[in-house]
């Protein structure tokens, strides 16, 4: 399963909204995880579940979808939110990743 | 606190062997399933291979079968990946990560919500 994310780049001012999109190949039901990666750091889970807010994740992350389509926004983007992002398919194996988005500062 | 350290990397020639490892603990580690991810500089994040809690079921991406092998100790809490036939394509760093699943109107729904820091592993001449 594919997984196309988009835009792979935006510039964004702080407390501007975000959207990310997702978009599998195939449907994969709810079966959709998005990570943020930090230069030289591992990622960190965000959202499961497609709309699930992972604990201790700043409730401005959220995420939607099913099926094929998902998006991941940020309601008022924050100065620690400038980061790369990733969403990865567990529906099946091998469990893929999309190519990233990285959020930039406008 | 759930910690995942990761350690045996290290700058390898072309058809040569490494094998790492990852060291978990608070938390009990023989209930996890876990994976190994890479990411070659400056790439996305690519999944290498997935091992399940007793060993069970074992998976690996098409770029890695026949040449790295998963496997885990789950007296010692620690996670192995021996790497052989080394390709410069599979410079990356390499991260261990906890599969936790989260159950919900009858149907589990996966994700890796515990990544250790990393090991670069780098296969030059």
């Amino acid at each position: 399963i594919q997984l196309t994310q988009s835009p792979s780049s935006l510039s964004a001012s702080v407390g501007d909204r975000v959207t990310i999109t997702c978009r599998a190949s195939q449907g994969i039901s709810s079966y959709l995880a998005w990570y943020q990666q930090k230069p030289g750091k591992a990622p960190k889970l965000l959202i499961y579940a497609a709309s699930t807010l992972q604990s201790g994740v700043p409730s401005r992350f959220s995420g939607s979808g099913s099926g094929t389509d998902f998006t991941l926004t940020i309601s008022s983007l924050q100065p620690e939110d400038f980061a790369t992002y990733y969403c990865q398919q567990l529906n099946s194996y091998p469990p893929t990743f999309g190519q990233g988005t990285k959020v930039e500062i406008k | 606190e759930v910690q995942l350290v990761e350690s045996g990397g290290g700058l390898v020639k072309p058809g040569g062997s490494l094998r790492l490892s990852c060291a978990a603990s608070g938390f009990t580690f023989s209930s996890y399933s876990m994976n190994w991810v890479r990411q070659a500089p400056g790439k996305g994040l690519e999944w290498v291979s997935s091992i399940s809690s007793s060993s069970s079921y074992i998976y690996y991406a098409d770029s890695v079968k026949g040449r790295f092998t998963i496997s885990r100790d789950n007296a010692k809490n620690s996670l192995y990946l021996q790497m052989n036939s080394l390709r410069a394509e599979d410079t990356a760093v390499y991260y261990c990560a906890r599969v936790e699943t989260y159950y919900y109107d009858s149907s589990g729904y996966p994700s890796l919500d515990y990544w250790g820091q990393g090991t670069l592993v780098t296969v030059s001449s």
